[in-house]
């Protein structure tokens, strides 16, 4: 079970918007930066979002990230197929000193 | 240009000892702040963080698999080793390296991967 809640799954249409959310608790999202991954099928874990709101050069603005107290959000506009992936939330644990993740969610571009 | 590269055995029998390698160029252990992660991801399943050593010889892990860890340093190769003790079926993952720097969870960069199976 991990520390971090996020939806096993989202989908919606191409052109569309889908938001995915991840939530923690004070020792984790309410005192730490949030952090997206983004995983395509059978590759690594790639940044997408980084303190909270943040995109890594080449990160299209589609993609956006948020937090409120010990809740996350990452929304991406404008779905493509290619978007199809998993998502991944992750945080620093102040009380176990642990970098935690959140179980993944993964997007269906219908 | 960063990059990191896991290297080690893709089988091991349980009960042994898993040892990983993780090679990196782009960046320097020896400069303040940067760190190294191990995450693992078995098969279908969520990202699990290992472990973490930092610049200054600082070590972090995983509080149900402290006791089998050990990460370790040699900034002259510019690699990140990890052990892991008693291996069993369920430690089946896929297992990379990533980059981090202190006071940030963000994981910037990221190996490709290197499956471990643990089957007799």
């Amino acid at each position: 079970q991990s520390v971090l809640t996020q939806p096993p799954s989202v989908s919606a249409a191409p052109g569309q918007k889908v938001t995915i959310s991840c939530s923690g608790s004070s020792s984790t999202i309410g005192n730490n930066y949030v952090s997206w991954y983004q995983q395509l099928p059978g590759t690594a874990p790639k940044l997408l979002i980084y303190d909270n709101d943040k995109r890594p050069s080449g990160i299209p603005d589609r993609f956006s990230g948020s937090k409120s107290g010990t809740s996350a959000t990452l929304d991406i506009t404008g779905l493509q197929t290619g978007d199809e992936a998993d998502y991944y939330c992750g945080t620093w644990d102040r009380s176990l000193s642990t970098v935690v993740f959140g179980g993944g969610t993964k997007l269906t571009v219908l | 240009q960063v990059t990191l590269r896991e290297s080690g055995p893709a089988l091991v029998k349980p009960t042994q000892t898993l040892t990983l390698t993780c090679t990196f160029s782009g960046f320097s252990l020896t400069k303040s702040e940067m760190c190294v992660n191990w995450i693992r991801q078995p098969p279908g399943k969520a990202l699990e963080w290992l472990a973490r050593i930092d610049w200054d010889d600082d070590k972090y892990y995983r509080t149900s698999l402290k006791t089998r860890l050990t990460i370790s340093k040699d900034t002259s190769k510019n690699q990140v080793v990890l052990t892991m003790t008693n291996m069993d079926p369920v430690d089946t993952a896929t297992y990379y390296c990533a980059r981090s720097i202190v006071r940030s969870p963000t994981l910037d960069c990221w190996g490709q991967g290197t499956l471990v199976t643990v089957s007799s």
